[in-house]
């Protein structure tokens, strides 16, 4: 299983863009990368998911460079609401998935 | 939007006592699990299911936990004697597929066990 690393925390300011990376350098051939938030009190929800170059959705990009080694969530004109807990996990096909500590992301006005 | 439901959305007991979780899964999905969240700390996964079986399951997931799908629709977590560590935030999930690679899980919005 890979192992992630991705910064414990991070602040921001309303409309603002947040880019938090996070590293996964033992990645195999066949896992996938996938992000979720998590705001307090609530279970995790998907945001994001690919495998490599660049995935944008109405949400959130994930950019992925060629060695797969990191991965890039980047979140648009962020505004308060965004403030949670985001997850890097990566993935292979094995019924689980095992989340890290993650980022936490804080918007201010 | 389907969405996975999860009752009680608190419950208190006594250590020692027995407590099931209930979950009702999307309904169109055939992967389910079940992770937990001791407050402050991260997500873990305790157990998944598929076709009335258990596909995987963690270390946490011992003989005092157990899973059952007693009706199309409803997806139990029962502990069976309680210790003061399982109070936590039990999350229920849901998938179509079970590739958690290219797949996508639905969780609950979950069921907070507190243990006295």
């Amino acid at each position: 299983l890979a192992k992630t690393t991705q910064p414990i925390s991070m602040d921001s300011y309303e409309g603002q863009e947040v880019n938090i990376t996070c590293s996964h350098n033992n990645i195999a051939t066949n896992d996938y990368i996938t992000w979720y938030q998590q705001f307090p009190s609530q279970g995790p929800r998907f945001i994001i998911q690919g495998y490599k170059t660049k995935v944008t959705n109405e949400v959130a990009s994930l950019f992925i460079p060629a060695d797969r080694k990191s991965s890039t969530l980047s979140l648009p004109r962020v505004s308060l609401s965004d403030t949670a807990v985001y997850y890097c996990l990566v993935a292979s096909n094995d019924y689980k998935l095992s989340f890290g500590a993650g980022t936490t992301v804080t918007v201010r006005a | 939007e389907p969405e996975v439901t999860q009752t009680p959305s608190h419950q208190v007991t006594q250590m020692g006592q027995e407590v099931i979780l209930h979950c009702v899964p999307i309904s169109n999905h055939l992967y389910f699990y079940w992770y937990r969240q001791i407050l402050g700390q991260k997500v873990e996964f305790l157990v998944s299911f598929y076709n009335n079986e258990i596909s995987e399951k963690s270390e946490i997931f011992d003989d005092q936990f157990s899973v059952e799908r007693p009706d199309g629709s409803n997806f139990t977590l029962k502990i069976r004697s309680t210790k003061l560590e399982d109070s936590a935030m039990y999350f229920c999930a849901s998938s179509v597929s079970g590739n958690t690679a290219t797949g996508e899980l639905f969780f609950g919005e979950g069921s907070r066990l507190t243990v006295l």
